[in-house]
């Protein structure tokens, strides 16, 4: 899987955007980006994926730059729940299963101020 | 649907002891992992099953057995608890195709080996 980097932490105004950047230099032809989010003492949550273009959903979009080297998690609404640790993952999807896992990095704890 | 079950939420081991942790889920998805979560390490697959009555090891088996008899239980079994495996553990569930990316993970529960 290819490596990430992700700034440790982030604030947002309540109702504000939240950008998330994930940078991913090295990410392979194959390769996607993943997003998924925790809330403290909650199991891991799924929030979006792409490839190359630009994915959108209800929860948030996700920009891809056209060299792919870096993205952009975009949560147009922040609220108050939305503050957790958010994880960058980048790696070919497993059709096999869960043979390969997920392997989460250090991530981004978001927070959103009142 | 309550989509992914964990039990117990806590538990206090001794070292020696054995203990089997449960997880259910109820959107009869085939694939099913248990992953543990340990502060600075990130997420790490135990063991995978792809189906009723197959498993297989993830990264770090060691110390853990599981057994997949019916596709909605997938039970983590510790054989003689010691304290490195004092971690938060998660439980996961996905099903093709859009198990290639999106995993479902259960609430986790959270193991102290003294």
């Amino acid at each position: 899987d290819a490596k990430t980097t992700q700034p440790p932490s982030m604030d947002c105004a309540e109702g504000r955007a939240a950008n998330l950047p994930c940078n991913h230099s090295t990410i392979s032809g194959n390769e996607y980006v993943y997003w998924y989010r925790q809330i403290h003492s909650q199991g891991p949550q799924y929030i979006i994926h792409g490839l190359k273009n630009n994915e959108t959903n209800e929860m948030a979009s996700l920009i891809i730059t056209e060299d792919r080297k870096s993205s952009t998690l975009i949560l147009p609404h922040a609220t108050l729940r939305d503050t957790a640790v958010y994880y960058c993952i980048v790696r070919v999807p497993s059709y096999g299963g869960g043979a390969d896992g997920l392997t989460f990095g250090k991530g981004t704890h978001l927070i959103i101020q009142p | 649907n309550a989509g992914v079950t964990q039990t117990p939420k806590f538990q206090v081991l001794k070292t020696g002891q054995s203990m089997t942790l449960q997880c259910a889920q109820d959107m009869n998805h085939e694939y099913m992992s248990w992953y543990r979560q340990d502060p600075g390490m990130g997420l790490r697959l135990i063991h995978y099953s792809v189906g009723a009555g197959i498993t297989d090891q993830g990264e770090v088996p060691n110390g853990y057995n599981v057994s997949r008899s019916t596709t909605e239980d997938f039970p983590l079994r510790l054989l003689s608890a010691a304290p490195s495996q004092t971690s938060v553990y998660f439980c996961a569930s996905s099903s093709p195709p859009r198990g290639a990316y999106e995993q479902y993970f259960g609430p986790g529960t959270r193991l102290t080996v003294t």
